[in-house]
């Protein structure tokens, strides 16, 4: 988790409201990745971002976008915030593409929608 | 989306014992790659092996890769109580995807 900073770490938030969640990395990756992780479900890739404005939808991104304004920042926006959006949100980053290298994880970001 | 199966879901063994989890897959990958995760944190990559490698260390973690049968295994030697994780397998697939197992839990006992 060297160098990727998710925030915040906590939050609870109510049905219908705005939520963005931070990952913010200092190794200056080009690829990062949000993916929310879910019992029963493992990890499911929500969005990521291949370079700076540039991004891409993963298997679960209905309700949520994304923003890459510098190489350092991704950002994750659930635009209304449902209950089923309640989850463990984890950023990643990696050098090449996520089939290709590993991915490092941040420390996650844990949302209660209530 | 299409995961991987790990098996087992669980598993309890005694310190100092070995732990062995399964991962298998339907597609055809280019790698395949172990994550620990602990309680509360984000995942940690272990080790990536490629499709054109069959075995694999690092320290006292084994992995092995069975292309035909489309199955990788994990091997933990002289487990230790800090053991005690979550391990995921992900299969990178020709598409440049990661299709994610679901997890194995393992506790190592004192």
């Amino acid at each position: 988790d060297a160098g990727i900073t998710q925030s915040p770490r906590h939050k609870v938030t109510e049905t219908g409201t705005p939520v963005t969640l931070r990952c913010h990395q200092t190794e200056n990756h080009r690829y990062m990745y949000w993916y929310r992780q879910d019992p029963g479900h493992g990890l499911r890739l929500i969005h990521y971002s291949y370079g700076v404005k540039d991004t891409d939808k993963g298997e679960v991104s209905d309700g949520y976008s994304v923003s890459r304004s510098k190489t350092e920042d991704f950002l994750l926006t659930l635009e209304s915030a449902t209950s089923s959006q309640t989850s463990v949100y984890f950023c990643a980053i990696s050098e090449s593409g996520q089939g290709d290298s590993p991915l490092h994880f941040g420390n996650g970001t844990r949302l209660t929608v209530t | 989306s299409q995961q991987g199966e790990e098996d087992p879901q669980a598993l309890s063994i005694q310190e100092g014992e070995n732990a062995t989890m399964n991962c298998s897959y339907k597609t055809s990958i280019n790698n395949l790659q172990w994550y620990r995760q602990n309680s509360g944190r984000g995942l940690v990559h272990l080790i990536l092996i490629r499709s054109n490698e069959r075995e694999k260390h690092s320290g006292r973690l084994r992995v092995t890769l069975d292309t035909s049968k489309k199955s990788s295994s994990l091997l933990i030697t002289a487990s230790r109580a800090a053991d005690t994780a979550s391990y995921f397998c992900a299969m990178g697939d020709s598409n440049y995807q990661l299709i994610w197992g679901a997890g194995t839990k393992l506790i190592i006992k004192p």
